[in-house]
């Protein structure tokens, strides 16, 4: 299956800045999904990133506060703007992998805004 | 995608069998029954899926009702490393459908103790 490298794992900052978080797969692959995680809650989807296409968001995200880049096949980045602790989660990118039956995800970012 | 319905938590002595239910009583016949687990501070991981016929593999085996309104993900011989949060999802098979989302309810925290 697919191996995916989240960057950074974790990270601590201040309200009202911005945070980058690299996604990058060892294979090409059509969709990346991003999913928040707060803190004792499943998962939910923010945005769905084809290459070559703005992203797809879900109801109650919008494109200003999680801007989303997909350059390539094997990358995607998702952003945390205006920052504030509601926003602290873990933060996490999947891809579909048809041949394995499922969704690969990676180790998550966990975000924590003071 | 249908609804899911899980116990919120069980428990699990190890090498024992864990037994996990879900009930999706209102799936589709082109929807597939998944199972994700996410073990603490951990992506979810894929553990296997079906669509109306039993399902084994080197992680566990699945068993859905004849009428398909539920289902029991099966652990044979649980470890201390099995102890994570067990999600089961329904949704249309991957590569075939428009929907691509993965929605994960709140699944079942299995604790398999020593």
């Amino acid at each position: 299956s697919a191996v995916i490298s989240q960057k950074p794992s974790r990270d601590i900052c201040q309200r009202g800045t911005s945070l980058t978080i690299q996604c990058q797969v060892d294979s090409q692959v059509t969709m990346m999904f991003w999913y928040r995680q707060q803190p004792g809650q499943s998962l939910t989807l923010i945005a769905t990133a084809n290459q070559g296409s703005e992203a797809t968001y879900e109801s109650g995200f919008v494109i200003d506060k999680f801007p989303i880049s997909r350059p390539n096949l094997t990358f995607s980045t998702l952003t945390v703007s205006n920052m504030s602790p509601e926003d602290s989660s873990i933060y996490l990118c999947s891809v579909e992998e048809i041949t394995v039956g499922g969704y690969t995800f990676g180790s998550g970012t966990r975000l924590t805004v003071v | 995608d249908a609804k899911t319905t899980q116990p919120p938590s069980m428990d699990c002595a190890e090498g024992r069998a864990a037994n996990l239910p879900c009930n999706h009583s209102t799936i589709s016949g082109n929807e597939y029954v998944y199972w994700y687990r996410q073990i603490h501070s951990q992506g979810p991981q894929y553990i296997i899926h079906g669509l109306k016929n039993n399902e084994t593999n080197e992680m566990a085996s699945l068993i859905i009702t004849e009428d398909r309104k539920s289902s029991t993900l099966i652990l044979p011989h649980a470890t201390l490393r099995d102890t994570a949060v067990y999600y089961c999802i329904v949704r249309v098979g991957f590569g075939g459908g428009s929907n691509y989302k993965l929605t994960f309810g709140k699944g079942t925290l299995l604790t398999v103790n020593p």
